[in-house]
């Protein structure tokens, strides 16, 4: 069965600072895996997504994250963190493809900008 | 902003009650999804509809219905509601219905955010 866990419910960094919001999973299949970004009283949007492709894989407003098979993990970075970053951050994996009732998200990592 | 509206904003009511939540595809779309965001279980999806007709099903409750209109809109009826439904719920649409969660992005709404008394 897939899962996925957001090793982190908070994270505060600095604002210039290195994010790094870290999410594992577990699947039967080879999965798909999203990261979605929620800013307050907003709805979710697509940050980046991998789908076999590159294992790196950059996103909008200069995020990325690395599919790395043998430890499970697709953890989301960003080189310095800007104050509108702060928002909840949400890892998303989808292990077959054609099938919408199998996407399960992850329990969400709140991301603090410290000014 | 997405282009996904949902009405109403807000909905307050009682248990036992029922309540209809209105989403309006972006231009175009023809496929709707539902989510459920709460604080016990997090974002959970629900229900999707392609042009019309079910596509997939997630965890929705048999309390819970919806349905996609020909002009496209879609609404989620929850009936014989508990406390427990007091939620956000989350309208997406995307282009396309077939290839699954992320092949074709999805765009959400602001959502209506329930509360039950």
């Amino acid at each position: 069965a897939q899962s996925v866990t957001q090793l982190d419910s908070h994270v505060s960094v600095s604002e210039g600072t290195p994010v790094l919001l870290r999410c594992n999973y577990s699947s039967s299949y080879s999965p798909s895996l999203f990261w979605y970004v929620q800013h307050p009283n907003k709805g979710l949007q697509l940050l980046l997504k991998y789908t076999s492709a590159a294992t790196l894989v950059k996103g909008i407003n200069g995020f990325e994250a690395e599919f790395k098979k043998s430890e499970t993990s697709f953890h989301l970075t960003k080189p310095s963190a800007h104050m509108s970053d702060a928002a909840e951050y949400f890892c998303v994996v989808s292990d077959q493809p054609n099938r919408d009732d199998k996407i399960i998200f992850g329990k969400g990592t709140r991301l603090h900008i410290l000014p | 902003d997405s282009g996904v509206t949902q009405t109403p904003k807000h909905l307050i009511t009682a248990t036992g009650q029922r309540v209809t939540l209105r989403c309006s595809p972006r231009s175009g779309d023809l496929s709707v999804y539902w989510y459920q965001q709460s604080l016990d279980q997090g974002l959970q999806f629900l229900i999707q509809y392609y042009n019309g007709e079910e596509r997939a099903k997630g965890n929705i409750l048999e309390r819970f219905s919806a349905q996609q209109f020909p002009d496209l809109h879609s609404e989620l009826n929850l009936s014989s509601l508990e406390l427990g439904d007091s939620a956000l719920y989350f309208c997406a649409s995307s282009p396309l219905g077939r290839g699954g969660f992320g092949t074709y992005e999805q765009f959400f709404g602001p959502g209506t955010r329930l509360t039950v008394l």
